[in-house]
């Protein structure tokens, strides 16, 4: 079966300062790994996923992740935080082997970064 | 181009009461997920479709819930009768799922948040 991991409820930066929100993952096979981003009254959307190749990967509004696969780890960055980063952050995980498209969503982290 | 759009966004009713919740998928979307959102439980996937076939409903509550596509555009989801711990924020998703291209992402719509009183 597969899982998603976010060990930390609430993540707290200051604006400027780099950010980090961590997940982990456990899969059959090799992984497809999303980051999802989700706004106050507003649906889930889409920041990066890795499939294959370059372990750190580049998405929307400055994010990246780095995807390792020794540490089934997918932490999502950002060199600066900005207060309009603030938001509930979803890691998600889908077992390519499997033949299904449905993902699985870790619990959120939440994002706060202080002015 | 235009997103998943979802109606009503808000939906306030009275136990007992039927709920219908509907979905437009994005053109060229053949997958279509119906996701519950809560504050103890977190998202839970509820259905999944595929080229309007539904693939795995096991996430749906009990047989108070039902969901349809009568067309590859379209989605509901239905509660009958309502109770008041099915007051929840609904998302539906879509996505391109082919045999050689399973890596596409989800595309969610803004949700309908509903309570049953």
């Amino acid at each position: 079966a597969q899982s998603v991991a976010q060990p930390e409820d609430q993540v707290n930066v200051a604006e400027g300062n780099p950010l980090t929100v961590k997940c982990t993952y456990s899969v059959s096979g090799n992984p497809y790994l999303f980051w999802y981003v989700q706004y106050p009254n507003r649906g889930l959307q889409f920041l990066l996923k890795y499939i294959t190749g370059d372990n750190l990967v580049k998405g929307s509004y400055g994010f990246e992740a780095e995807f390792n696969k020794s540490q089934t780890s997918f932490h999502l960055k950002k060199p600066s935080a900005l207060v309009s980063d603030s938001a509930l952050y979803f890691c998600a995980v889908r077992d390519p082997g499997r033949g299904y498209s449905t993902l699985t969503f870790g619990k959120g982290t939440m994002l706060l970064v202080s002015p | 181009d235009a997103g998943v759009i979802q109606s009503p966004r808000h939906e306030v009713t009275e136990m007992g009461q039927e709920v219908t919740l509907r979905c437009k998928l994005i053109s060229g979307h053949n997958s279509l997920f119906w996701y519950r959102q809560t504050m103890m439980r977190g998202l839970e996937l509820l259905i999944y479709f595929n080229n309007n076939v539904p693939i795995d409903d096991s996430g749906m509550p009990e047989d108070r819930f039902s969901a349809k596509m009568p067309n590859a555009s379209f989605s509901t989801l239905k509660i009958q009768p309502s109770e008041p711990r099915d007051s929840a924020v609904y998302f539906c998703a879509s996505s391109f799922a082919g045999t050689q291209n399973n890596n596409q992402p989800q595309h969610f719509g803004d949700g309908t948040r509903l309570s049953i009183l």
